[in-house]
């Protein structure tokens, strides 16, 4: 089962425009993790925030944690068509183990 | 590019065959992991080997089976194939253990007819 959730499950938004994904958890966790998947292509880790972490930044992409709620944000800032793609959210417990949620399709129009 | 390789790219077969999917590490990597990623069920963690060692199993079927060989590359052997099986297999890496970034190859498409 899935352990992350992610909301919405696909997005459509202008370019120049601002992009905010959601993902929601059940259990605890060590830390949780962003990705982004092109069409039909391998995985590529995004920003990883730790569970005694609030917010973190990379470049466009800023990460929000909250631990209470079990949820997590992924903004995109200023999007471009080539953000386009799938973004999954990954949690990882006190083991090794990933669990990734379904995805969500985000598609930048130009 | 992730450093991450798998062969081949893509598979096609039928029902009840086995198959064989390979996956190279990035250079000095420990861990392997092996993904199915379907429509249905989304992206499914399979397997973990480190240095040689099982260390963690997922939804991984009895027809399924790994291995990590001494050169640290891996092998996902899929037997008795049936049309559910039809997915992407993706294989990851790892410097260490329990790591926090794991690395994506391209993945592997397999087709059962």
């Amino acid at each position: 089962s899935q352990q992350g959730e992610e909301d919405p499950q696909a997005l459509s938004i202008q370019e120049g425009e601002n992009a905010t994904m959601n993902c929601s958890y059940k259990t605890s966790i060590n830390n949780l993790q962003w990705y982004r998947q092109n069409s039909g292509r391998g995985l590529v880790h995004l920003i990883l925030i730790r569970s005694n972490e609030r917010e973190k930044h990379s470049g466009r992409l800023r990460v929000t944690l909250d631990t209470s709620k079990k949820s997590s944000s992924l903004l995109i800032t200023a999007s471009r068509a080539a953000d386009t793609a799938s973004y999954f959210c990954a949690t990882r417990g006190a083991n090794s183990k990933l669990t990734f949620g379904k995805g969500i399709t985000l598609s930048v129009r130009p | 590019d992730s450093g991450v390789t798998q062969t081949p790219k893509h598979l096609i077969t039928a029902t009840g065959q086995r198959v064989t999917l390979r996956c190279s590490p990035r250079s000095g990597d420990l861990s392997v992991y092996w993904y199915q990623q379907s429509l249905d069920q989304g992206l499914q963690f399979l397997i973990q080997y480190y240095n040689g060692e099982e260390r963690a199993k997922g939804n991984i079927l009895e027809r399924f089976s790994a291995q990590q060989f001494p050169d640290l590359h891996s092998e996902l052997n899929l037997s008795s194939l049936e049309l559910g099986d039809s997915a992407l297999y993706f294989c990851a890496s790892s410097a260490g253990l329990a790591p926090d970034t794991q690395y994506f190859g391209p993945g592997t498409r397999l087709t059962v007819l």
